[in-house]
């Protein structure tokens, strides 16, 4: 059981360019979330998602898209990289939202130049 | 507007000793709080769901209550392990949404 699993775990982009950031969960759980975490900002939301082919926004979700076609998937895309954008980014998953254990990947740390 | 709050920011104890790790929330109308613990370069690891009808809830060496009247939960650690040592975060349910606010976590040194 892998739980939520983050693709990639590193990356470095130029300021312009795009990139996809990939999280699975096995679980089967209905809710997932993207947040960014940054140093003295702590975890914000940046998008979610209450099921399979909805999407939501959180709380810093300008800059970002996202898309959940598939249950198990939830992709965060950066159209147009920024400085501002290099954080770390996690993904979370949890059966039926803030009501039900959260369950986190293991972060994707993005560097803009 | 759900606001988490999480003091201290910092805490460095000596191995053995028993700690207290404090949370509060502005928005009290909540069904449970969330702990997570985290390590440096990881991900967060849940470590207690607590439920507002339960006000306490136990695992091993952690023990977190939830007082919602007061707006706060606690986290008590028994026995403190340097292996305890991490950053230790609270959540609790956004006001509408059906997501979580985090604290901005308390970091422990428990040292040997």
């Amino acid at each position: 059981n892998a739980g939520v699993t983050q693709t990639p775990k590193f990356r470095v982009l130029k300021t312009g360019q795009s990139m996809t950031l990939l999280c699975a969960q096995d679980m089967n759980h209905e809710y997932m979330y993207w947040y960014r975490q940054d140093p003295g900002m702590g975890l914000r939301l940046i998008h979610y998602s209450v099921g399979e082919g909805t999407t939501a926004k959180g709380e810093v979700p300008d800059g970002y898209n996202v898309s959940r076609l598939k249950k198990q998937n939830f992709l965060l895309g950066l159209e147009s990289a920024a400085p501002s954008q290099t954080s770390v980014y996690f993904c979370a998953s949890s059966y039926f939202g803030a009501d039900t254990e959260a369950f986190f990947g293991q972060g994707t740390r993005l560097t803009v130049v | 507007k759900q606001e988490v709050t999480q003091i201290p920011a910092a805490l460095s104890v000596p191995e053995g000793e028993n700690l207290v790790l404090n949370c509060s929330f502005t928005d009290s109308a909540i069904y449970n709080l969330q702990w997570f613990r985290q390590d440096p370069g990881k991900g967060l690891t849940s470590l207690l769901l607590i439920q507002s009808s339960q006000r306490e809830q136990t695992s091993g060496r952690l023990n977190a209550s939830l007082d919602k009247s007061s707006g706060r939960s606690t986290l008590y650690i028994a026995a403190s392990q340097p292996g305890d040592s991490a950053t230790y975060l609270c959540a609790a349910p956004a006001e509408y949404g059906n997501k979580l606010v985090f604290g901005a976590g308390t970091i422990l040194r428990v040292k040997s």
